[in-house]
């Protein structure tokens, strides 16, 4: 079956690094784009990153301030987030998800969810 | 920027909970509702604002255009206690609400 399996989280101090890790079985990795989203306790989800599926065009999002890259092996079949000068707001679950394109809506949704890794900054 | 309403919801089984997503410029129908459990991933609920995802039942519906839109869920059940985000994503780009909590009493 079709699986996400996010790693790498764990306690970091303030000012470290981090390099998180999606491994994706049961589907075409090479196929699709996909995405980091995560939920800081008692807050909502936010989108972190989307990359293709060729791993040649990336967005991240503004407000990482250029902390936070994501990247791809489509012959490991793996995602990635490094995750740099890390502070206590980064504490969070973070999800990678599959990014599929619904042409009958023109809708890309994140469909494919792995149960995320969670991060804690902390001294 | 994306708002939802309101923050918290309390509902009895059986009825309807109507939950709201405002965008603050037109997103046309680039609008995608999803719905987080306690302790679980988010799951996929709606797209396209009003077309239910594989597997979504019926009582979930979407509606809205432009900048206003509306999940209505109605028949509610326990299993439905959750936040439910809307999110808009558009030229690699997304954007989270943020969510509606709906407790079942």
């Amino acid at each position: 079956q079709v699986q996400l399996v996010e790693s790498g989280g764990g306690l970091v101090q303030p000012g470290g690094s981090l390099r998180l890790s999606c491994v994706v079985s049961g589907l075409s990795f090479r196929s699709y784009a996909f995405q980091w989203v995560r939920r800081a306790p008692g807050k909502g989800l936010q989108w972190i990153a989307a990359i293709s599926s060729d791993g040649n065009y990336k967005t991240h999002s503004d407000s990482l301030k250029g902390r936070f890259t994501i990247a791809r092996d489509n012959s490991e079949n793996t995602l990635y987030l490094q995750m740099n000068s890390l502070t206590v707001e980064d504490t969070a679950r973070y999800y990678c998800a599959r990014d599929f394109y619904h042409e009958t809506t023109a809708n890309d949704v994140f469909d494919i969810w792995g149960q995320g890794t969670l991060v804690t900054v902390s001294s | 920027v994306i708002t939802q309403s309101p923050a918290t919801l309390s509902v009895s089984p059986g009825e309807t909970a109507t939950l709201s997503c405002r965008a603050s410029q037109n997103v046309n129908n680039k609008l995608v509702w999803y719905q987080q459990r306690p302790g679980q991933a988010p799951r996929l609920l709606i797209h396209g604002a009003s077309t239910r995802a594989t597997g979504i039942p019926a009582r979930f519906r979407g509606s809205g255009s432009g900048t206003e839109f509306t999940l209505t869920i109605s028949g509610l059940q326990s299993e439905d206690s959750a936040v439910y985000y809307c999110q808009h994503y558009n030229n690699w780009r997304g954007t989270f609400g943020p969510g509606t909590t709906v407790h079942i009493k």
